[in-house]
C-alpha cells in the first residue's frame, strides 16, 4: 500500500519567515495530494490540494509543489503569522488495488510561529 | 449547511468493553471514512463506506468494524477494548473521491 513520509516533525519559525514542509510518497499511481491543518483541539481542515496533472498551486500565502518523478510534494507558507501555528498533515490518495477511496496521511508537522 | 457530526464527543471505557461511535455526514455526502488519530502516529485509515458498502478497509484487527445506513449515517464499533485503542476517532464525509470534511471526533479513553 501507499506510504507517506513527512518531514520535519516539528518546525519553529519567527513571524514573517517562510515555512516549508516536505512529504514523499511511495505509490507512483497516486494522483491527489491534499494538505490539512489541525489546530489544537480542533478537527483537521483542508487548506490546499493538488492533483498530479499540476506542478504547483498557490492560494494567497500558501503554495504546494509536486514533483511526480521524485514522488515528493511540499507545502510552502510565506509571511507566517502566529495563527499559522498548528499541526499540518500531508496525504496521498492511493490508486492501486482498488483503494482509490482511501487517503494515506503523513504523521504530521507541528509548526510553531513565534511572535 | 450542517457539518459532519460525531457522537459522543468523549467517552471512557474499561478494557474488555465495547464501544459504538456514530457519524452523521454532510447532507448529500454518500461517502464516510473513519480514521484513528493517536499522538505520533497521525491519522490511520480504518475504513470507508459508500451507499452502505464498505469499499476499503485499513490494517486494523477484526475488533474494529463499521456499517453505514441508508441515510448515509455511519457507525463504528470496537469490541474487546484494549488500552491501545485510546485515541481520537475521526469521521470524514465526502461528496466524491477527493475532498474529505472531518467531524470534531470522538475521544475514547480506555482504562
Amino acid at each position: 500500500g501507499e506510504n507517506v513520509e513527512q518531514h520535519p516533525s516539528t518546525l519553529s519559525v519567527q513571524e514573517g519567515d517562510s515555512a516549508v514542509i516536505k512529504c514523499t510518497y511511495s505509490d507512483s499511481a497516486s494522483n491527489y495530494f491534499p494538505w490539512y491543518k489541525q489546530e489544537l483541539g480542533k478537527r483537521p481542515q483542508l487548506i490546499i490540494d493538488i492533483r498530479s496533472n499540476v506542478g504547483e498551486k498557490k492560494d494567497q500565502r500558501i503554495a504546494v509543489t509536486l514533483n511526480k518523478t521524485a514522488k515528493h510534494f511540499s507545502l510552502h507558507i510565506t509571511e507566517t503569522q502566529p495563527e499559522d501555528s498548528a499541526v499540518y498533515f500531508c496525504a496521498a490518495r492511493e490508486m492501486s488495488g482498488g483503494s482509490n477511496y482511501k487517503l494515506t496521511f503523513g504523521k504530521g508537522t507541528l509548526l510553531t510561529v513565534n511572535p | 449547511k450542517a457539518g459532519v457530526t460525531q457522537t459522543p464527543r468523549y467517552l471512557i471505557k474499561t478494557r474488555g468493553q465495547q464501544v459504538t461511535l456514530s457519524c452523521s455526514p454532510i447532507s448529500g455526502h454518500r461517502s464516510v471514512s473513519w480514521y484513528q488519530q493517536t499522538p505520533g502516529q497521525g491519522l490511520q485509515f480504518l475504513f470507508e463506506y459508500f451507499s452502505e458498502t464498505q469499499r476499503n478497509k485499513g490494517n486494523f484487527p477484526g475488533r474494529f468494524s463499521g456499517r453505514q445506513f441508508s441515510n448515509s449515517r455511519s457507525e463504528m464499533n470496537v469490541s474487546t477494548l484494549e488500552l491501545g485503542d485510546s485515541a481520537l476517532y475521526l469521521c470524514a464525509s465526502s461528496a466524491g473521491a477527493n475532498v474529505l470534511t472531518f467531524g470534531a471526533g470522538s475521544r475514547l479513553t480506555v482504562l
